[in-house]
């Protein structure tokens, strides 16, 4: 066990809609990361919060946003959904967020499933 | 930019085979490097890293050394079982804007039979 955890496990909607993905770091970790895994894209990152603060972020879509709350969970929001969105979306946190951490692995929580129909 | 470039797989190993899964980058400055390994239904799990040059980083009897001069991490394992069967993952991690980044391979599917 991780120590991240997602939820939901799963998730199907249509498309045009919009969902929220909720993630809740491992105790002490202030960074969250925020990654999209498809079969034919792999694992692509999308955003990274560092104690509620954006640092970096990677090929997310305008139509997603994310945020990091003051008890350090954060969510994932997708809109306008598309039938490409269909993917694993996986959390992952760590103890710090920039070069003083340059060794400090991720910590991946079981991904939310999301099926767009 | 920064990358990682992983073998091709899917890998079929025989119980006991010895198993390499070969990982280069690219990077500006001197990243560390981890291997990650996922199990069917499951994030991501840290199997092993390193942190500077000649590093060896090991776990689970899985080894994998740090080589600047080949920019190469290569994960090993002497005797693989049928429990190792799961997708493994090189990545580095690098820094972007004001945050980290972690560039991870496309995956390296193994399955091992008995």
């Amino acid at each position: 066990d991780s120590g991240v955890t997602q939820t939901p496990k799963h998730l199907i909607t249509a498309t045009g809609q919009r969902v929220t993905l909720r993630c809740s770091p491992r105790s002490g970790d202030l960074s969250v990361y925020w990654y999209q895994q498809s079969l034919d894209q792999g694992l692509q990152f999308l955003i990274q919060y560092y104690n509620g603060e954006e640092r970096a972020k990677g090929n997310i879509l305008e139509r997603f946003s994310a945020q990091q709350f003051p008890d350090l969970h954060s969510e994932l929001n997708l809109s306008s959904l598309e039938l490409g969105d269909s993917a694993l979306y996986f959390c992952a946190s760590s103890t710090h967020g920039y070069s003083s951490s340059y060794n400090s692995p991720l910590h991946f929580g079981n991904g939310t499933r999301l099926t767009v129909t | 930019g920064d990358s990682v470039t992983q073998m091709e797989g899917p890998v079929t190993l025989s119980e006991e085979a010895f198993l390499t899964i070969n990982c280069t980058y690219t990077a500006t400055g001197y990243p560390s490097l981890f291997w990650y390994v996922q199990y069917p239904g499951e994030g991501l799990q840290l199997l092993l890293k390193a942190t500077k040059a000649d590093d060896k980083g090991s776990n689970k009897g899985f080894e994998a050394t740090y080589r600047k001069e080949t920019t190469s991490f290569h994960l090993e394992k002497g005797s693989v079982q049928v429990s190792d069967s799961a997708v493994y993952f090189c990545a580095l991690i690098s820094l972007r804007g004001t945050g980290n980044q972690f560039y991870f391979g496309t995956g390296t599917s193994l399955t091992v039979i008995p």
